[in-house]
């Protein structure tokens, strides 16, 4: 059965920490690992993670992934209030599935 | 206008009610899909058009009845739900169903009662 573990499942820190946000997986047939980023509603694209290694940086926000031990972290540095949300891990499978993890839920305090 | 949207964006009803809910991407793209998200659970795959096809149904109850007349339009048709319905529907779009980036509307959230 397929199975993503998040964790954690909620963190609370303060504006300028840096924080990582662990992914951990087990699917059938592996293709490719998905972060969305969940605010009040819509889920919005952050990164695809194809290769391992291979780290994906947009701004403050960072991810890689590692395909030998299945897992995908993602790094915020210099935390910003803006940055509270749910962060949802989704690895995707050959068979054009997405399982999208519980989440970790983010908030930054002022 | 945003590339997802989705009316209503609220929604109560009764459990011998009869509605739907309707979703429209401005995207061109070719695939469509409606997620559950449940209090504390991870969003839930419910189903997969592509191309006007549905191509996954992920052993969902007959009250939920989707339908894709084009390939811009999804609905999910709504009869004699539960409350345990209770959740926010999304609905996604991407280019193909091959292709990964999906691209969320803002979601109805439904209270049965």
């Amino acid at each position: 059965e397929d199975k993503v573990v998040q964790s954690p499942l909620s963190l609370v820190v303060h504006e300028g920490d840096t924080v990582t946000l662990n992914c951990s997986y087990e699917v059938t047939n592996f293709r490719s690992l998905l972060w969305y980023k969940q605010e009040k509603k819509a889920p919005t694209f952050l990164f695809m993670l194809t290769s391992s290694g291979i780290e994906k940086k947009s701004g403050r926000l960072s991810s890689i992934l590692d395909k030998k031990e299945l897992f995908s972290i993602l790094n915020i540095t210099a935390t910003q209030t803006g940055d509270s949300a749910v962060y949802l891990c989704a690895p995707r499978t050959g068979g054009f599935k997405t399982i999208f993890g519980a989440g970790t839920r983010l908030f930054v305090k002022a | 206008e945003t590339g997802v949207t989705q009316t209503p964006r609220h929604l109560v009803m009764g459990m011998t009610n009869k509605k739907s809910l309707k979703c429209e991407q401005h995207l061109g793209h070719n695939a469509m899909y409606w997620y559950k998200q449940s209090a504390k659970k991870p969003l839930e795959l419910m189903f997969v058009y592509s191309l006007e096809e549905r191509v996954e149904n992920n052993s969902v109850p007959s009250r939920f009845s989707p339908e894709c007349p084009n390939s811009s339009h999804l609905f999910l048709h709504l009869h004699t739900l539960q409350p345990e319905d209770s959740a926010l529907y999304l609905c996604a779009s991407s280019q193909a169903r091959t292709i990964e980036t999906q691209y969320f509307g803002p979601g109805t959230r439904l209270l049965v009662l």
